[in-house]
């Protein structure tokens, strides 16, 4: 089984801010993991994802993430955020089960850019 | 061409209307979903179609019917919906899930539905 925890539904920086958002997931196989966006209106898109390898992983429009296996985590961040950053933010794990590889949804991050 | 496109966009529709919803990818993927939305949740996951055979049934009332007519569409026939399936349908694909967990999904950018 797999599931995957946002921390905060709600995250509020101010421009030029630093973003942190925060994911953890439960997998009794190793993971692989995903950040989308979704912008008002529109479906979701793809930020950035871990497959294996090299546990930071960088993504578009500035973003990363770092993989933290003993943490179970795959916090998203970026140094300094900008209006058009605000947006819905969905982690998402997939791990095989039941033969296949379908992700589980975290519930979303809403991030919300201040002036 | 890495669109997903779905339409229509916004469809309102009484109870006892029928009506169907379109997507359409032509990046060769063999794999096809349909999503429920409801505002600030995240998708739901509804049926999942693999080389056009339906794979997964998320225990999905009767009233959606899904249908695959070939690798490139998917559709999602509505009938006798109820005001609460008011929502974003989206629809995505990726390549086969069942050969690797790497895959990234594609969405369209969905269908706002409302029943009346």
């Amino acid at each position: 089984a797999q599931s995957v925890t946002q921390l905060g539904s709600h995250v509020s920086v101010s421009e030029g801010a630093l973003v942190l958002l925060r994911c953890n997931y439960s997998s009794s196989v190793p993971p692989y993991l995903f950040w989308y966006v979704q912008y008002p209106n529109q479906g979701l898109q793809l930020l950035l994802k871990y497959t294996t390898g090299a546990t930071l992983v960088k993504g578009i429009n500035g973003f990363e993430a770092e993989f933290k296996k003993s943490e179970t985590s795959f916090h998203l961040t970026k140094p300094s955020a900008h209006m058009s950053d605000a947006a819905e933010y969905f982690c998402a794990v997939t791990s095989l089960s039941g033969g296949s590889y379908i992700p589980t949804f975290g519930r979303g991050t809403s991030l919300i850019v201040h002036p | 061409d890495t669109e997903v496109t779905q339409t229509p966009k916004h469809l309102v529709m009484g109870m006892t209307n029928k009506k169907s919803l379109k997507c359409e990818q032509h990046m060769g993927h063999r794999a096809m979903y349909w999503y429920k939305q409801k505002a600030k949740k995240p998708p739901e996951l509804m049926f999942v179609y693999s080389y056009e055979k339906l794979s997964i049934n998320e225990s999905v009332p009767s009233r959606f019917s899904p249908e695959c007519p070939n690798s490139s569409l998917l559709n999602l026939h509505l009938h006798a919906l109820q005001p609460e399936d008011s929502a974003l349908y989206l629809c995505a694909s990726s390549q086969d899930f069942r050969l690797a967990g790497d895959n990234e999904q594609f969405f369209g950018p969905g269908t706002r539905l409302t029943v009346l």
